[in-house]
């Protein structure tokens, strides 16, 4: 089965400070696509970052960057420089060549001011 | 176009009533996905359109579920006979058809059954 694990389901980080959000999976396929989605309280979902798992570099996108470890099928989001408006859950998600998207738990980010 | 659309944004019914959810997704876009998602879960893939037909549908979507995209532009998810276990927000999404499959969500139809 193809599953996504997010063991963090809360975290807190302070205004300006980095934090790092974890994500496994599991997949038997060897090309695939990986995502973080950002869901804001009472607001829809966005696209944070993109990986292809057959690109070895990471994927970066200003603030946010990944640490993409394929072989420990890891797919790690840092988040610099947190700002009061990265508080939302976080979703871990990715793709098969099969086009269904799987999505894991999600961990609820708290920036504090 | 300014993303994708869903309405009603809530729903509240009465069990064993049916109701009827529509989507409507950037124009450009020939894939539409419809989700479940309950409070602190993540979304569950229910379905998916590419075009006008309906390519993969998740055994979550039983026979009181049903997903329409006749003309391949918006979509319609119907639920006959809602009980209280399916009150939950219902997300549609849609793509084009690149390499990413990049996946761009509406602001859900949240729905209650009393």
């Amino acid at each position: 089965a193809q599953t996504v694990t997010q063991s963090q389901p809360e975290m807190s980080v302070q205004e300006a400070e980095t934090v790092t959000l974890s994500c496994t999976y599991d997949t038997s396929e060897s090309n695939y696509y990986l995502f973080w989605y950002k869901q804001p309280p009472s607001r829809q979902m966005i696209l944070v970052i993109r990986q292809e798992a057959y690109k070895q570099q990471n994927a970066t996108e200003n603030r946010f960057s990944v640490n993409f470890q394929k072989a420990a099928k890891s797919f790690s989001l840092k988040i610099s420089d947190s700002q009061l408006g990265d508080t939302a859950m976080y979703f871990c998600a990715f793709r098969t060549s099969y086009d269904k998207v799987i999505f894991g738990p999600g961990t609820s980010l708290s920036v504090i001011p | 176009d300014t993303g994708v659309s869903q309405d009603p944004r809530h729903k509240i019914t009465k069990r064993g009533q049916n109701v009827t959810f529509r989507c409507d997704p950037i124009s450009e876009h020939n894939r539409l996905y419809w989700y479940r998602q309950t409070l602190g879960q993540g979304p569950e893939f229910l379905t998916y359109f590419q075009n006008e037909a309906q390519l993969e549908k998740s055994r979550l979507l039983s026979d009181r579920f049903s997903a329409e995209r006749p003309k391949g532009s918006f979509s319609t998810l119907e639920i006959q006979r809602t009980e209280q276990g399916d009150s939950a927000m219902y997300l549609c999404a849609s793509s084009p058809d690149t390499v990413y499959n990049e996946q761009f969500f509406g602001p859900g139809t949240r729905l209650t059954v009393l």
